[in-house]
């Protein structure tokens, strides 16, 4: 079946620095990507929808120049935390859209900000 | 986004069949139901969805009311390993349309 691959499966990194994770489909090609932040104990926020060859659609409250998104190929996004604060640490989790097929989620990033 | 609405837990017995409930009383006639389940530090899973007819498959099967305001989702037999927060999601049926997860239940087995 589909695969969606998530690139770290944790990283920890000093304040003030950038974090960049990567979010692959496997098997197929997704033109529509999703980037989902959880806290401890809580359901996934949707943080941003990245559409290959385009710009980035954040949600409401989601700093568009902290959590930069590119999206370069059918096959790649990426999601890279700038100037990174302890306040960011949390789980990091991108899905990848197939045509009429459900949503395949990666296996998710746990990011540490110390 | 139309909104679900899930106990916060359920406890069951291991080898037993659970129940899941989910009231979706606004639900448009273009919304799909679907269910993910997420298993400690993973990523969601997909289990099942459906629209107006129940449907079955390997994980689970999935009861959908006939005023479609309701769906329930079955594991026939409840194993340790079905230990997640299970969440009911409706989601258009539109290529690249995103999902909205709610607070889900937490699914409790007891060995």
């Amino acid at each position: 079946g589909a695969v969606v691959s998530q690139h770290p499966s944790w990283v920890i990194c000093k304040s003030g620095t950038s974090v960049k994770i990567e979010c692959r489909s496997l098997d197929f090609q997704a033109t529509t990507m999703f980037w989902y932040r959880q806290f401890p104990k809580q359901s996934l926020m949707l943080m941003a929808t990245s559409n290959e060859g385009s710009k980035a659609t954040y949600e409401q409250g989601v700093e568009k120049d902290k959590f930069l998104i590119n999206h370069a190929s059918l096959t790649l996004s990426t999601l890279t935390v700038t100037s990174a604060h302890p306040e960011d640490s949390s789980f990091y989790i991108c899905s990848a859209a197939r045509a009429n097929s459900p949503l395949h989620f990666g296996n998710g990033t746990r990011l540490t900000v110390t | 986004d139309a909104k679900t609405t899930q106990p916060n837990s359920m406890e069951s017995n291991e080898e037993e069949p659970v129940h899941l409930p989910c009231n979706h009383s606004t639900i448009s006639g273009t919304d799909y139901i679907h269910w993910y389940r997420q298993l400690p530090s993973q990523g969601p899973e997909y289990v099942i969805h459906g629209l107006t007819s129940n449907v079955n498959n390997r994980m689970a099967s999935l009861a959908i009311a006939e005023d479609r305001k309701s769906s329930t989702l079955i594991l026939h037999r409840a194993t340790l390993r079905d230990a997640a927060v299970y969440y009911c999601i409706l989601r258009e049926e539109t290529s690249g349309s995103r999902l909205t997860f709610g607070e889900g239940t937490q699914l409790t087995v007891n060995p």
